[in-house]
């Protein structure tokens, strides 16, 4: 069983649309971090979140941690082709190690 | 101010050979980190190293796969007698320090082909 859930797995909608991506756990954890890995490139860290209920902008994403620190959301306004990519939710375990959720896969059609 | 650096980008074995793929983490950088992406899916740990130290091999599968960072040099993973199980995007990442919430900064990774 995946420590980290994330829906939808695959998700394709047109440019201009908004759609929310979910990282969902039955763990509590003390942060969570979200990625974006394009196509023959590593994971880039978009955000860390660490208090219960905080909510982060950068320009046109939205990220938010829930209340219980037990899940986190993704939310895009206005989609454009660039925001294409694979994202992915991470946590902390033990001595650095990130455990990854499986990742939502998004495309965003012109 | 480069960045992680990995190498090569694209490596093809056959079966039973050796696959030797290396990474240079950020200038500064003491801890280094391997992680494994098959197909369609997220990103597993396998190795957290600092230099000449593995710190967490937790993720490293029991046989023919070994990790190490020496005091002069790039981090080397390495997977002796590779099979078809093996093909998968390995990526490195590198921090600067002990704490949790370091940033891990990621490779473009390399990507291994398994005939």
């Amino acid at each position: 069983t995946q420590l980290l859930e994330q829906s939808p797995q695959f998700l394709s909608i047109q440019e201009g649309e908004n759609l929310t991506v979910y990282c969902n756990s039955s763990s509590v954890f003390s942060s969570l971090q979200w990625y974006r890995q394009e196509p023959g490139e590593g994971p880039v860290l978009l955000v860390t979140v660490v208090t219960g209920g905080e909510v982060k902008k950068l320009k046109r994403l939205t990220f938010q941690f829930g209340d219980a620190r037990k899940d986190s959301s993704l939310h895009i306004t206005a989609a454009q082709p660039g925001d294409t990519g694979l994202y992915l939710c991470a946590t902390i375990q033990g001595a650095q190690k990130l455990v990854f959720g499986q990742g939502t896969r998004l495309t965003i059609n012109p | 101010n480069a960045g992680v650096m990995q190498n090569p980008r694209h490596l093809v074995r056959r079966r039973g050979q050796e696959a030797r793929l290396r990474c240079s983490p950020m200038k500064g950088h003491s801890h280094v980190y391997w992680y494994r992406q098959l197909p369609e899916e997220g990103l597993k740990f396998m190795v957290y190293l600092q230099k000449e130290n593995i710190i967490d091999e937790s993720g490293m599968p029991k046989e023919r796969f070994s990790a190490e960072f020496p005091k002069e040099g790039p981090s080397i993973l390495r997977i002796q007698q590779v099979v078809r199980g093996d093909s998968a995007a390995y990526f490195c990442a590198s921090s600067g320090g002990e704490s949790s919430t370091d940033t891990q900064y990621f490779g473009p990774g390399t990507r291994l082909t398994v005939l």
